[in-house]
């Protein structure tokens, strides 16, 4: 069962159109939920931390949010330069494992 | 540049060969995990170490594959006998000490099985 849910696979947007990707964890005691960057050929790069239902941590075009069961991962005016696949992870508090998401491709069209 | 590093950055290997990936953490990090990704599917944890302890194999594989973070040099993972299924990319991520969240990854050994 997967522990981590992300949607959508792939995302098309034209610069300058807001949009949301969407990360669900399927079990419960999150100690932490955790959006990386990845481009073609390299590490994830790492983003925001979140970790209590309520939080908000924004950088620059990019804003995380997290409820009880999901989080948000908002992309305001996007640029061409945005374009990547967005990861997330989920922490639990019964171990040890990170759980990542098989992650959103984000193009943004110039 | 203080990052994680992994090297090689590619590694190419017949099938039955051995493959050592190496990954040495971001300078004051202890900790290390391995991560295996395979085209279509997300990072699968395989190994957490801390130096000169094994803190989490479960996602390893219980034949052909091990793990050291020594207390000197690099952390090493270790595949022995390799098949066409271990071509991949391996990813090490460091983090500063035993559940200290914030992960932070090295750019990857790309292993490509002949």
């Amino acid at each position: 069962e997967d522990q981590v849910t992300q949607s959508p696979e792939a995302l098309r947007l034209q610069e300058g159109e807001s949009s949301s990707l969407n990360c669900s964890y399927t079990v419960s005691g999150l100690r932490g939920l955790f959006w990386y960057r990845q481009d073609p050929g390299k590490g994830p790069e790492f983003l925001f931390t979140l970790y209590s239902a309520g939080e908000e941590k924004e950088k620059e075009r990019l804003k995380a949010t997290l409820t009880k069961k999901e989080s948000f991962l908002h992309i305001t005016a996007p640029k061409p330069e945005d374009s990547a696949t967005y990861l997330c992870a989920a922490l639990f508090n019964t171990g040890n494992q990170f759980y990542f998401g098989t992650g959103t491709s984000l193009t943004v069209i110039p | 540049n203080a990052g994680v590093m992994q090297n090689p950055r590619h590694l190419v290997r017949r099938r039955g060969q051995e493959a050592r990936l190496r990954c040495s953490p971001m300078k004051g990090h202890s900790h290390v995990y391995w991560y295996r990704q395979l085209p279509e599917e997300g990072l699968k944890f395989m190994v957490y170490l801390q130096k000169e302890n094994i803190i989490d194999e479960s996602g390893m594989p219980k034949e052909r594959f091990s793990a050291e973070f020594p207390k000197e040099g690099p952390s090493i993972l270790r595949i022995q006998q390799v098949v066409r299924g271990d071509s991949a990319a391996y990813f090490c991520a460091s983090t500063a000490g035993y559940r200290k969240e914030t992960q932070y990854f090295g750019p990857g050994t790309r292993l490509l099985v002949l």
